[in-house]
């Protein structure tokens, strides 16, 4: 297996824009899990999914996030408008089970400029 | 509520030395407890976990960690340090989910 797919793996974009990061879990894992990392906040659980479905979003910052999971092998994050203060280094991560181990993507640095 | 402590920001050890990271943590049940390394630039790799039986855990890279009920730890060890070792180490439990992560220890191996 290919392990946890990210996309892009580097952005740059200027405040106000929309970005989209994207994921492909590993096959076979029914848990999808959003992570922000920076270096004043440490590891973030922003969001995470059980079989496609939001199970807790209280992670989320504020309105200008959204996270959606189409099928079982895509999910989004998207910010919106975006600002400064998100940028960060974005983390997927996928686990077969809730007790199971959680294997990470390679992550999405942001900057917003 | 769950919760896990890593004490130490970062902890420098002269290489073959044996090392240490620590961890902590508070559950309301019986937890799972991990550890995981962050090599920079990439994502988190996972070590070893615990979730029951033997109290001393081996996973990769010839690490280890002892889980102590009575001191609710979950200590990271290994015999000799390698220069290699340099990284971000996690520590994380679960009781209910999801899955917290401390907030990290930087490791550094000193040549």
């Amino acid at each position: 297996d290919a392990g946890v797919i990210q996309s892009p793996r580097h952005e740059v974009t200027e405040m106000g824009q929309e970005v989209t990061l994207r994921c492909k879990p590993i096959s076979g894992h029914d848990y999808l899990f959003w992570y922000r990392q920076t270096m004043m906040r440490g590891l973030e659980l922003l969001i995470y999914f059980n079989n496609n479905v939001p199970i807790d979003d209280s992670g989320m910052p504020e309105d200008r996030f959204s996270a959606k999971m189409p099928n079982a092998s895509f999910s989004t994050l998207k910010i919106q408008p975006s600002e400064p203060r998100d940028s960060a280094v974005y983390f997927c991560a996928s686990s077969r089970t809730g007790v199971e181990t959680q294997y990470f993507g390679p992550g999405t640095r942001l900057l917003v400029l | 509520a769950q919760s896990v402590a890593q004490p130490e920001d970062q902890v420098n050890v002269a290489e073959g030395n044996p090392l240490t990271v620590k961890c902590t943590y508070s559950v309301s049940g019986n937890p799972y407890l991990f550890w995981y390394v962050q090599y920079p630039n990439r994502g988190l790799q996972f070590l070893l976990k615990y979730i029951t039986g033997d109290n001393l855990v081996k996973g990769s890279y010839g690490f280890e960690a002892e889980f102590n009920k009575s001191q609710t730890s979950f200590h990271l060890k290994k015999p000799s340090a390698l220069v290699s070792d340099s990284a971000l180490y996690f520590c994380a439990v679960r009781d209910i989910y999801p899955v917290i992560f401390g907030k990290g220890t930087r490791l550094h191996i000193l040549p």
